[in-house]
């Protein structure tokens, strides 16, 4: 079957340091990927896309990467701060005309 | 305007009673996504309007909804006979293009529906 999975346990760490989190998905061959960030009570906004022959995109202190022979993309903060603190999701082009979700991970970044 | 807007913001509604969510998006966008989000769930696909084609129903979950939009301007999406399992956050997003693949989606801050 088609998934995509992004680790459901929240993500705590400390401010200043990098947090990683992870986009697997099985079944696809998008030709593309998208990162959004969604607050409490708010509709996602979108960070980065990164397209399936580029390796890796930065945009400040954000970092995507996209192993398309792993079927995963990986989201790095660097230089972490709690206003960084958001629910991640990660979203595939999967054929159909329109994104499919990914269900998110929730970062938490202690002062 | 500067960002979609979604209308309410809230709707407690009664069983079996139909309601109706409104969407503007952002001027000139003109893809058109609604999506549903369960309390601690992803996304989930619903409808895509895209300029004057045909939509893409292919997510609506039953035929209770239904969803339309007028030219490249607003869009409401219908639920009738609403159950309890239909208490969500409905999200509305637009894009300049389709699918937005350069740009993303702006979405909308959405309606929450709660069916009692």
């Amino acid at each position: 079957s088609q998934k995509i999975e992004q680790n459901s346990e929240a993500l705590n760490i400390q401010e200043g340091k990098t947090a990683t989190l992870t986009c697997n998905y099985t079944n696809y061959s998008p030709a593309y990927l998208q990162w959004y960030r969604q607050d409490p009570g708010r509709g996602p906004v979108f960070l980065l896309l990164i397209r399936e022959n580029e390796k890796e995109k930065r945009k400040e202190r954000l970092k995507v990467t996209f192993d398309t022979t792993l079927k995963q993309s990986l989201f790095h903060i660097t230089a972490s701060q709690p206003a960084d603190s958001a629910t991640y999701l990660c979203a595939l082009d999967t054929g159909r005309r329109a994104l499919t979700f990914g269900s998110g991970t929730r970062l938490q970044v202690q002062p | 305007g500067a960002g979609v807007s979604q209308s309410p913001s809230n709707k407690v509604t009664e069983k079996g009673k139909d309601v109706e969510l409104r969407c503007d998006p952002i001027s000139g966008h003109t893809a058109l996504y609604w999506y549903r989000q369960r309390l601690g769930q992803g996304l989930e696909f619903l409808i895509y309007f895209q300029g004057n084609s045909a939509p893409d129903k292919s997510g609506l979950p039953s035929d209770r909804f239904s969803a339309e939009r007028t030219g490249e301007s607003v869009s409401t999406l219908t639920i009738q006979r609403t159950q309890q399992e239909d208490s969500a956050v409905y999200l509305c997003a637009s894009s300049s293009k389709d699918p937005g693949d350069l740009y993303g989606y702006t979405f909308g801050s959405g309606t929450r529906l709660t069916v009692v």
